[in-house]
Parts: structure tokens; sequence; C-alpha cells
């Protein structure tokens, strides 16, 4: 596609339910990206994916989040018994094979959590 | 570690003035900056990026920041605004040199711009 794309654009959940968000990266791009947006924040890196494998996962918060990419293009994010405080804009990015090159977002993923 | 603040968390300014959001970074490796402009409902879009070559970059829409390594600095600037500037800007480092690939983000600069 011509970039990023999430889905779904809003998730409402209820607390302790389990939720997926999708992020088709663009055509190409080796390079995945998780970020977590809270209201008036800056966004939080969680996870990045250098192909299949998860190259750093040092801003994911704790264990109830996890992500996969399992042939390199989409990728998923997958939060267990979700609280209040994991609503955010979840917003996904891909880049180019390479140093020093931008970062393309997508729209993100407002979830709520009730 | 990389750590990047914005000095201003919002900033006012008249149509056809100039525009200056400034930013203060810390990194042990020689960093790369950004500035990303978020519109309501929209997704970060790249303004400009500093990879150590020259100091002033220009982006787009008539914005450029000036790296300055001795004050720790890399402020955005645009001679005169325009109502469709007004937006959400975040200054971001990253130390790709490191292997390192997050981006670590300001906590943003919301600009008015007042007809």
């Amino acid at each position: 596609g011509a970039g990023v794309s999430q889905t779904p654009s809003n998730k409402v959940t209820e607390k302790g339910k389990y939720v997926e968000l999708r992020c088709d990266p663009i055509s190409g791009h080796t390079a995945l990206y998780w970020y977590r947006q809270s209201l008036g924040q800056g966004p939080e890196f969680l996870i990045y994916f250098q192909g299949t494998g998860a190259a750093d996962d040092s801003g994911l918060p704790n264990d109830r989040f996890f992500a996969v990419r399992p042939e390199g293009s989409v990728s998923t994010l997958k939060i267990q018994r979700t609280e209040r405080g994991d609503s955010a804009v979840y917003l996904c990015a891909s880049s180019p094979l390479g140093s020093n090159t931008e970062a393309f977002f997508g729209q993100g993923t407002r979830l709520t959590v009730v | 570690a990389q750590s990047v603040t914005q000095l201003d968390s919002h900033v006012s300014v008249s149509e056809g003035t100039p525009v200056l959001l400034r930013c203060n970074y810390s990194s042990s490796y020689s960093p790369s900056l950004f500035w990303y402009v978020q519109h309501p409902n929209k997704g970060l879009q790249l303004l400009l990026k500093y990879t150590s070559a020259a100091t002033l970059v220009k982006g787009i829409n008539g914005f450029e920041a000036e790296f300055k390594k001795s004050e720790t600095s890399f402020h955005l600037t645009k001679p005169s605004a325009h109502m469709s500037d007004a937006a959400e800007y975040f200054c971001v480092v990253s130390e790709v040199d490191t292997g390192r690939r997050a981006l670590t983000f300001g906590s943003g600069t919301r600009l008015q711009v007042q007809p």
C-alpha cells in the first residue's frame, strides 16, 4: 500500500479482555516499530522488528504485551488482561533497511479500556 | 542513554510572524535528530532530519533546524507562520550508530497560529 496501515482505527474493550492490533507496513520495509502515545505525551517506544525477529523489545512495559511478525511483513501487537492504564494510541512505523532513515508512521489505533 | 527536552509545551504566534520551537537533547553518542509534526487525526510526518552532515537542515513547508553540538540544541524555526502550521511538533533523537533503532520522542510542543 501507499503507507503504513493500522487496524482497527479505534478499539474499545473491557478491562481484563485480550486485544490484537494489526500493522501493515510499507511494502519492502524491513524494519517495523511499535510505539504507544498517551494523551498529552510523545510516543514511547515499545518494540522493534528487523525482519521476523524482535531486535529490541526493551520498551514493552510488562509480560502482558507481546508482538509478532511471523513473515517479516504484517505485525500484530497483542495485549492480554487489558487494564485501564493501557488506554492510549498505539502507533506503528516502518522504515527501509539502513541507518539514518526516517520512520514512516501509521495513523494509529486508539485503544480504550473501560 | 538518550533523551530529549522540549522547552515549551505550548507556543502561540500570529500568522506571518516567525516560529521558534526549542529542543535540547542528551546523547552519549553522535545522535541523529528529527522533527516530526502531528496534525489532528493524522499520522506523524517527518519535517526534517539531521544525520551528521550539514548542521543547518532544511525541511518541508519552509521549516529548518540548526544542530548546535556545543549547546546540545536542535531548535526548529520558520520565518513566517501559516495557519496550516498549527499542530503538535515533536523533537526526536536516535542513536542509530549504536545499533539501537528506537526513536526517543520529546513531550511535544503545541503550536497555535492566531489570525
